[in-house]
């Protein structure tokens, strides 16, 4: 079963406007997020995550956003540049837990000058 | 400061084949984990290591998969009589431990399997 879902597979922004990834989770154990980002023929890079305790979580252009009643969370990139072109993985973990990250499928994210 | 390195970075083999897929962690990072990406999917979560231990090995997808690490260095993952299905991105990434969410990915070993 998949636990973390990204339902979009791509996501076209012009450069400057918002980009706004989304995914959902069903697991209620979760209670840290994390957002990679992924260029071709490259591993995954940590982005910004988020503590279940928290709702939001800020650092320059991107913004995490977690609601839990809803079990959804999303990334807001604002200014969106074209260097943002790549896929964003949404991926969760829990307290007690080895530490593995459970990852949804991706969102590929191409950003237009 | 070194990043988590993989080697090789691609690999073809022959179908019933074996294969054994290197990583190096970044120097003091006492966990170590195995992900698998197949085209178009997310990563899978393969194996956890703490030092040379692996207490979770539940995404290990048959027995033909097996991995070791030498203390807190190195890890290979090694994939007996290899099938087309095991074609994929093999990902390892490297925290200071269990409790440290932050992972640090290597650039993968794409293995294709013929």
């Amino acid at each position: 079963d998949q636990q973390v879902k990204q339902n979009s597979p791509s996501l076209s922004v012009q450069e400057g406007r918002i980009s706004i990834l989304n995914c959902d989770y069903t697991n209620s154990m979760f209670d840290y997020f994390l957002w990679y980002k992924k260029y071709p023929a490259e591993g995954p890079t940590f982005l910004i995550s988020i503590s279940s305790i928290k709702d939001k979580n800020e650092d320059g252009r991107f913004t995490v956003f977690l609601n839990k009643s809803a079990k959804h969370l999303s990334l807001h990139i604002v200014p969106s540049q074209p260097g943002d072109s790549a896929v964003y993985f949404c991926a969760a973990t829990y307290s007690g837990n080895t530490g593995k990250l459970i990852f949804g499928q991706g969102t590929t994210l191409q950003v237009k000058p | 400061g070194a990043g988590v390195s993989q080697s090789p970075s691609n690999k073809v083999t022959e179908k019933g084949k074996d294969v054994e897929l290197r990583c190096d962690p970044i120097s003091g990072h006492t966990a170590l984990y195995w992900y698998r990406q197949r085209l178009g999917q997310g990563l899978e979560f393969l194996i956890y290591f703490q030092g040379n231990s692996a207490p979770d090995k539940s995404g290990l997808p048959s027995d033909r998969f097996s991995a070791e690490r030498t203390g807190e260095s190195v890890s290979t993952l090694t994939i007996q009589r290899t099938q087309q299905e095991d074609s994929a991105v093999y990902l390892c990434a490297s925290s200071l431990g269990p409790a440290h969410n932050e992972q640090f990915f290597g650039p993968g070993t794409r293995l294709t399997v013929l």
